[in-house]
């Protein structure tokens, strides 16, 4: 059974600092979902990586995929109050099924 | 449409009721799925379409659930006999293919049972 594990779970952190959010899973995984939530809405999509090495950028966000480790980042630089929420990564399994496995999210909050 | 829309928003029910809760995913897209998200969780898988049959609902709870998408297109996500512990934000997603470009997300529909 795939395992997704975020850490940390809680985040505080002030403007302008950086940061890194960690995604470890636990099978074989080729393709990699990063979402964001912000309290009381849906899910909004930030990055999809799709290989061993790839890395996405937007803005002072930037995610990147290690399948040998089993292992997605996201890296925040230069915080800012309006990235506050919570982000989630999900993995797709290798094996048949179609369905994405969620980590439990990390909540990130940027003080001024 | 533009995006993913569910239908009710808020659902309120007493126990035991049926509820049926609705997905109008983006036009064309053939797969379509179901989460499940509890408070400070993670969306949960429950159901995956692709076209009109439903390819994988390993992700139902138990026989209370049911999810039908007849033509293809809309979603219709049924519990029977809802209890408590069903209360939770229902999403819906849909996605071009086998969502290798992404999945959209519906706003979902929070529904709490009294």
């Amino acid at each position: 059974e795939l395992k997704v594990e975020q850490n940390p779970l809680f985040l505080s952190m002030q403007e302008g600092k950086n940061y890194t959010i960690y995604c470890n899973y636990s099978t074989t995984s080729d393709r990699l979902y990063w979402y964001r939530q912000d309290p009381g809405k849906s899910l909004e999509s930030l990055f999809v990586l799709l290989s061993n090495g790839a890395v996405k950028q937007e803005g002072r966000l930037m995610a990147s995929l290690d399948t040998k480790a089993r292992l997605s980042t996201l890296h925040i630089t230069a915080a800012v109050h309006d990235l506050s929420a919570t982000y989630f990564c999900a993995v797709y399994s290798n094996f048949g099924n179609e369905k994405l496995t969620f980590g439990t999210g990390t909540r990130l909050t940027i003080i001024p | 449409g533009a995006g993913v829309s569910q239908t009710p928003s808020n659902k309120v029910t007493e126990k035991g009721k049926y509820v049926e809760l609705r997905c109008d995913p983006i036009s064309g897209h053939t797969a379509l799925y179901w989460y499940r998200q509890s408070l400070g969780q993670g969306p949960e898988f429950l159901i995956y379409f692709q076209g009109t049959g439903a390819a994988d609902d390993s992700g139902l709870p138990n026989d209370r659930f049911f999810a039908v998408r007849p033509e293809g297109s809309v979603s219709t996500l049924k519990i029977q006999r809802t209890e408590r512990g069903d209360s939770a934000v229902y999403l819906c997603a849909s996605s071009l293919g086998s969502g290798v470009w992404g999945y959209t997300f519906g706003s979902g529909t929070r529904l709490t049972v009294v």
